[in-house]
């Protein structure tokens, strides 16, 4: 179907470490949204990728969407306490509706 | 981006009884999003809420567990009726802008 499939579930780091989630579907994408959710908050609006093998950078965060646009991924440099929460990905379905895949929690051993 | 106001921003409610959410926009909208995150869930959506007519709802949602009032282009509510303690979550409503959602700070439920 449309729903995407987010890996790791969880990830522990060290501070200063690097982080990556990924994000893959089965068919192909019209887009890939990426948002974070801090402990206790709200989803929070990233990025939006659109184009094949499109790739992104927010300071040091860098977002890339596949070639076959069925895939993306979101990669932390250097990770901070800051950039504890939870990371979802999703895409706009057929219907237009978003769709959310199931969120990777980012904790920061400090 | 659209500014969202949701309240209440958190509750706690008897089993049996109903709470109404609010969320106000600072322009107007099209379309209104319900959304439910369970605990360590993911986003659901519950219905699409459009100005004048009714709300669309997801499978598995009805519109007599989850009345939606939309009275004009910047405002809307949900209603979750005869809780129980299942319906404890996070409530979010959103609005999209060129297809970015953007979220109210959501309402925490605690049904006992």
């Amino acid at each position: 179907g449309q729903q995407v499939m987010q890996i790791p579930q969880y990830q522990h780091v060290q501070e200063g470490e690097d982080f990556t989630t990924y994000c893959n579907s089965s068919t192909t994408l019209s887009n890939i949204q990426w948002y974070k959710q801090r402990p206790g908050g709200h989803p929070v609006f990233l990025i939006q990728l659109v184009k094949s093998g499109e790739v992104k950078k927010q300071k040091r965060l860098t977002f890339q969407f596949g070639e076959a646009k069925k895939n993306s991924s979101l990669h932390i440099t250097a990770t901070q306490t800051t950039d504890v929460g939870t990371y979802f990905c999703s895409h706009s379905g057929n219907t237009g509706k978003l769709i959310f895949g199931q969120g990777t929690t980012l904790q920061v051993k400090p | 981006s659209a500014v969202i106001s949701q309240k209440p921003s958190r509750d706690i409610c008897q089993r049996g009884t109903s709470l109404t959410i609010q969320c106000q926009v600072d322009s107007q909208v099209t379309m209104m999003f319900w959304y439910r995150q369970q605990p360590g869930q993911s986003l659901t959506l519950i219905a699409t809420a459009n100005q004048g007519s009714e709300a669309t709802y997801e499978s598995g949602f009805v519109i007599d567990k989850f009345p939606i009032s939309r009275p004009n282009l910047t405002f809307s509510t949900l209603t979750v009726s005869n809780m129980s303690p299942e319906d404890s979550s996070i409530y979010l409503c959103s609005v999209e802008e060129e297809t970015v959602q953007y979220f109210g700070a959501g309402t925490r439920l605690s049904v006992l």
